[in-house]
């Protein structure tokens, strides 16, 4: 199996700021990699679609970009409800995979 | 609008099976797959199978000779059964629909599922 890897873990950070996270693949995805929100209480949300569609609805402050395996997304300027926690999925290759997540907290 | 709710007991006896119940609205099982997602406590997610569009399903290696998928269109259900449980299966189990290939547009709430004697 493919397996993902997110960094940072956690990243503390304030509003207004623009964060990025990285997403790292055991071998080459072929750009297909999505992105998810999941807020404390389990609701998870859809973000991205491979690499850089943003999903409808989803705030144009988020965005996605990468290719072969290391991908990253990026807020620009954050609000409070951004923080939470994000995961890259891959599915290039069966099972599709995700990463361990990464936590975005208020400094 | 889409919506997916997940439902089933909450607390599983080791070796026992777990038997959930996915029932969508706001779109047709023979146009959209769905797939069965789930979450161990402060862990990624993980696939665990999929119900086509079709009919036809999809199992992860790793559970696929304890999984079984199957649904009931007229009931706009899909149902997930896997057997021989053991406490490392507890965790969050959401059903999802599948929009382009593994691409999950829409969650249900989830169902939280212990494991435990």
């Amino acid at each position: 199996d493919i397996q993902m890897t997110q960094t940072p873990s956690s990243m503390p950070a304030s509003l207004g700021e623009r964060v990025t996270i990285s997403c790292r693949a055991s071998q080459g995805i072929s750009n297909y990699l999505n992105w998810y929100q999941q807020k404390p209480d389990g609701t998870i949300k859809p973000l991205i679609y491979y690499t850089s569609n943003l999903q409808s609805g989803v705030p144009s402050r988020f965005s996605g970009s990468g290719s072969g395996t290391d991908y990253s997304l990026t807020i620009s300027s954050l609000e409070p409800e951004d923080f939470a926690m994000y995961y890259c999925q891959q599915y290039d290759s069966s099972p599709n995979t995700f990463g361990a997540g990464t936590k975005l907290e208020l400094k | 609008q889409v919506q997916l709710k997940e439902s089933g007991p909450g607390l599983v006896q080791p070796s026992e099976t777990l038997s959930l119940t996915c029932t969508v609205s706001g779109f047709s099982l023979t146009s959209y797959s769905v797939s069965w997602v789930r979450q161990p406590s402060g862990k990624g997610p993980e696939w665990m199978g999929r119900m086509w569009y079709d009919g036809d399903t999809a199992y992860n290696s790793a559970l696929k000779s304890r999984l079984s998928i199957s649904r009931d269109t007229s009931k706009n259900q899909v149902f997930l059964k896997m057997n021989s449980l053991q406490t490392d299966d507890t965790g969050t189990y959401y059903c999802t629909r599948d929009a382009i290939a593994y691409y999950f547009d829409y969650w249900g709430q989830g169902v939280m599922v212990t494991v435990s004697s």
